[in-house]
């Protein structure tokens, strides 16, 4: 009964690789998003997904792309890793409230990139 | 753009004590604010939020945060810090309908709790 769930929850890989992190909300929310947490903890939006429309922060390289089957999955995909990609991915989702609604976070992706 | 900043990377009290940590925000328009909390290697987990409708907003655990617009400040407070409040805490602010109503996050402070 997880509301946002995460998978994988680890993922070490070298770089160059291509890899996806999985989320999936049960929340039947209208948005979710995608938020990277640097190795200092700081938490940046990387992207916004709202009903097919995708809100892009302009700092995020476009190695990174989010796809998102249905409104319940928004999926993250990052080609050509590199090793500053490494840090915890956290997805969220929420209801499109005008801002007031509360954001659900997901436990996390950990990403090591060798 | 929304911002907030947390003043204090590190707080340390006493079990007991009472908890205090600052947030200032920038807004240019009445801000919708978030207190998260996250515990080691887990998510962010929703302490409390203001979204106008009054200014002394109580979350869960006993924490507390109070709007102030004259100082610009949502300080988050507890009366009596226990062992498990130990945690890193994230003040945030809703970007505007722009962003998809992102979240903009302060650096976060982490408190300490000691016997």
């Amino acid at each position: 009964d997880t509301a946002v769930s995460q998978t994988p929850k680890y993922l070490v890989t070298q770089m160059g690789n291509d890899k996806s992190i999985k989320c999936e909300q049960n929340l039947g929310h209208d948005t979710m998003y995608w938020y990277k947490q640097d190795s200092k903890k700081f938490l940046k939006i990387m992207f916004s997904y709202n009903n097919k429309e995708l809100i892009i922060n302009e700092t995020v390289p476009n190695r990174f792309s989010p796809k998102s089957p249905d409104k319940a999955h928004l999926n993250l995909h990052i080609n050509s890793l590199e090793l500053g990609d490494s840090a915890v991915y956290f997805c969220a989702s929420s209801p499109w409230t005008s801002g007031s609604g509360e954001q659900y976070f997901g436990p996390g992706t950990r990403l090591t990139v060798t | 753009a929304q911002s907030v900043t947390q003043l204090g990377s590190h707080v340390s009290v006493s079990e007991g004590a009472l908890v205090l940590l600052r947030c200032n925000y920038s807004s240019s328009v009445p801000p919708y604010l978030f207190w998260y909390v996250q515990y080691p290697n887990q998510g962010l987990q929703l302490l409390l939020k203001y979204t106008s409708a009054a200014t002394l907003v109580k979350g869960i655990n006993g924490f507390e945060a109070e709007f102030k617009k004259s100082e610009t400040s949502f300080h988050l407070t507890k009366p009596s810090a226990h062992m498990s409040d130990a945690a890193e805490y994230f003040c945030a602010v809703s970007d505007g309908f722009d962003s998809g109503y992102a979240l903009n996050f302060g650096k976060g402070t982490s408190l300490l709790v000691t016997p």
